[in-house]
């Protein structure tokens, strides 16, 4: 079975701080993926990566950054947190049979 | 319009019923299709690929029409367990190895006793 792990269930920041979320795959999969999930958006990309250090935007990029020095380990950076970073964060991995998701993250910006 | 539309329900259905949801996409070099299952504050969990020839999972049966850029699930002989978020996905041509994909909203599915 794919295992997606997220460093944390629920978080809770302030405005300006930033914030480190941490996504493990331990299927070696070469594709990984950040998103947010909100009401009536539905899932949203933030970033993508395709290979170690490779780093692509997806739709959503604006106040985010990420980093993925190892394969399995892809990492989501906001850089000042802000209110309306408030979301649900969810990473996937993926293969050629489709994308495999981490439990998600439930982020509060106060 | 958006490039992935479905009709977010909620579909209200008894035990046993069998039930049908669709969803269009607007792009028609999309290339690959797929059904996820989402349960309330849960991740989107993989349901089934959907290939050109339809397929069949269980009670679960997928279809692709190409021509009318639509896809379907159908679910037969409902569960109580079967009540979720269903999100049609599509593969944009040329992503490769599911790089990007396009997300519905999700269509509310829930099953009563």
């Amino acid at each position: 079975d794919v295992k997606v792990t997220q460093s944390s269930r629920y978080l809770v920041k302030r405005t300006g701080e930033k914030v480190f979320l941490e996504c493990v795959q331990d299927m070696d999969h070469e594709n990984m993926f950040w998103y947010r999930q909100d009401p009536g958006l539905g899932l949203r990309l933030i970033y993508f990566s395709y290979d170690v250090k490779m780093k692509e935007k997806g739709d959503i990029p604006e106040g985010y950054s990420v980093s993925r020095e190892k394969k399995e380990r892809f990492s989501l950076i906001l850089e000042s947190a802000s209110t309306n970073q408030t979301s649900m964060y969810l990473c996937a991995s993926s293969n050629e049979l489709g994308q495999y998701f981490g439990p998600g993250t439930r982020l509060t910006v106060t | 319009r958006k490039e992935v539309e479905q009709d977010p329900g909620p579909f209200n259905v008894p035990e046993g019923a069998t039930v049908a949801f669709n969803c269009t996409y607007s792009n028609s070099a999309s290339q690959s299709f797929f059904w996820y299952r989402q349960d309330c504050r849960k991740e989107p969990k993989l349901l089934m690929s959907v290939y050109s020839s339809g397929n069949e999972d269980g009670r679960f049966t997928a279809q692709l029409n190409r021509a009318s850029q639509y896809i379907s699930l159908l679910i037969r002989d409902s569960k109580l367990s079967d009540s979720a978020t269903y999100l049609c996905v599509v593969r944009r041509a040329g992503a490769g190895n599911n790089r990007k994909l396009i997300w519905g909203l999700g269509t509310s599915l829930a099953v009563n006793p």
